[in-house]
């Protein structure tokens, strides 16, 4: 079966500094891969989406960036974070049975100070 | 994508039906309907899709009129775990993207 998982799954850091959060999906193969972020008490939104290796679309951030070196791996980085990068950020894989149904990682969440 | 409208929060008790309806005035003929739930500190999670009609599972059902403008989440007999947020999501899978709105909030009390 697939599963998805995402790490760390809690971070603290200080503004200015790089942010590195990973994804790896397991049981499938050339999935389509997003990341989200959740402000507290908000909705989710989405900051970019990946249709295969090398291949990303950004939504929103402009101090985030997304890369996938690897087919089941999605990573999402900063090179110098702001405090309204805090959130609740989370991973997720579109099934393949043709309903569109989103699978999620466990959330990584991230304070920025 | 078609925008999504949903009342921001929901009180029900225990044991009732809860019904939560969702605002999708612009919805292209290709887009299908999908309500997810969200617990505190976990990621959403899938409870049914739709194109039309009627469709019925084992945890809800979901009510979609004949001009699809709207559509409506039936929770059968809540319980207190039952507490969550919901989120109507309408796209068009193949575009690869899928929006969520502000979704509402449901309060299930004793």
């Amino acid at each position: 079966s697939q599963t998805i998982h995402q790490w760390p799954a809690t971070l603290v850091q200080p503004v200015g500094s790089p942010l590195s959060l990973e994804c790896t999906v397991e049981g499938t193969s050339n999935p389509n891969l997003y990341w989200y972020r959740q402000a507290a008490g908000r909705g989710l939104q989405l900051l970019f989406y990946s249709v295969g290796i090398g291949q990303i679309s950004s939504e929103v951030p402009q101090n985030l960036s997304a890369s996938r070196p690897q087919d089941r791996q999605f990573i999402l980085s900063s090179k110098k974070l702001l405090l309204s990068d805090s959130g609740f950020y989370l991973c997720a894989w579109v099934g393949g049975s043709g309903t569109g149904e989103l699978f999620f990682g466990e959330g990584s969440r991230l304070t920025v100070l | 994508l078609a925008k999504t409208t949903q009342p921001i929060s929901m009180d029900s008790y225990e044991g009732q039906e809860v019904n939560i309806t969702c605002s999708h005035n612009n919805i292209a003929t290709n887009d299908y309907i999908t309500w997810y739930q969200q617990f505190p500190s976990q990621g959403p999670r899938f409870i049914i899709q739709g194109y039309k009609t009627k469709v019925t599972n084992e945890v809800a059902s979901l009510f979609i009129p004949a001009d699809r403008k709207s559509s409506t989440l039936s929770l059968p007999r809540v319980s207190l775990s039952d507490t969550a947020v919901y989120y109507c999501l309408v796209g068009l899978y193949n575009f690869n993207k899928f929006y969520f709105g502000s979704g509402t909030k449901l309060n299930v009390k004793p």
